[in-house]
């Protein structure tokens, strides 16, 4: 069946330091895959997402890159600040839902 | 008013109460979602509307029963719920169909706890 994991449920980084989070799935014929971030007492927000005819996209301080031939997608940070601490999802657009992994969450250090 | 919003943010309710989960989009979406986070697990979908109508139910227990009276609002009916069913549970819109793309805007989430 489709499923989404993580390697690492806990990534602690220090400030000013690029974070990488790391997410895995099986189903590779998923055309699409959306990165969350859920803080502390809110719902999940969107930060970027990724189609599967690309292999990198930028955002602001946020790159994901898509391997779809080891079926792996990552999340960096770059100058990891505080306000990153939060839980990240990977979401991988399945038969017409969303399928997410369970979170690793990015702590953040001074 | 913007986004997603839930009511109430924290529910604590008995086995053999009823009460319901309120949420309210003011996008202009036409989807609306339910799902249900517990410790550990992935985001676990239970109801899908689109255009008011239900197009996905993913073998939820009975004791929950949406409603979705027009494109802003939706409801979740909880009744006679287990300790188990204790859990974040999310609501969340988006705008269908967007090609093959689109994202979902989620609530803050109401905090359940079954006693």
């Amino acid at each position: 069946g489709e499923s989404v994991g993580l390697h690492l449920p806990t990534l602690s980084v220090q400030e000013g330091d690029n974070s990488i989070i790391n997410c895995a799935y099986s189903n590779s014929a998923s055309d699409y895959f959306i990165w969350y971030k859920q803080e502390s007492g809110k719902g999940p927000q969107f930060i970027i997402d990724i189609r599967s005819n690309m292999d990198k996209r930028q955002g602001q301080r946020v790159t994901v890159l898509l391997n779809k031939t080891v079926k792996h997608l990552s999340l960096q940070i770059a100058a990891t600040q505080p306000g990153d601490s939060a839980v990240y999802f990977c979401a991988e657009r399945g038969t017409d839902k969303l399928i997410f992994g369970t979170g690793t969450r990015l702590q953040v250090f001074p | 008013e913007t986004g997603v919003t839930q009511t109430p943010r924290h529910l604590v309710m008995g086995m053999t109460n009823k009460k319901s989960l309120k949420c309210e989009q003011h996008l202009g979406h036409n989807a609306m979602y339910w799902y249900k986070q517990s410790a550990k697990k992935p985001l676990e979908l239970m109801f899908v509307y689109s255009l008011e109508e239900r197009v996905e139910n993913n073998s939820v227990p009975s004791r929950f029963s949406p409603e979705c009276p027009n494109s802003s609002h939706l409801f979740l009916h909880l009744h006679t719920l287990q300790p188990e069913d204790s859990a974040l549970y999310l609501c969340a819109s988006s705008q269908e169909p967007t090609s093959r793309v689109y994202e979902q805007y989620f609530g803050p989430g109401t905090r359940l706890t079954v006693t």
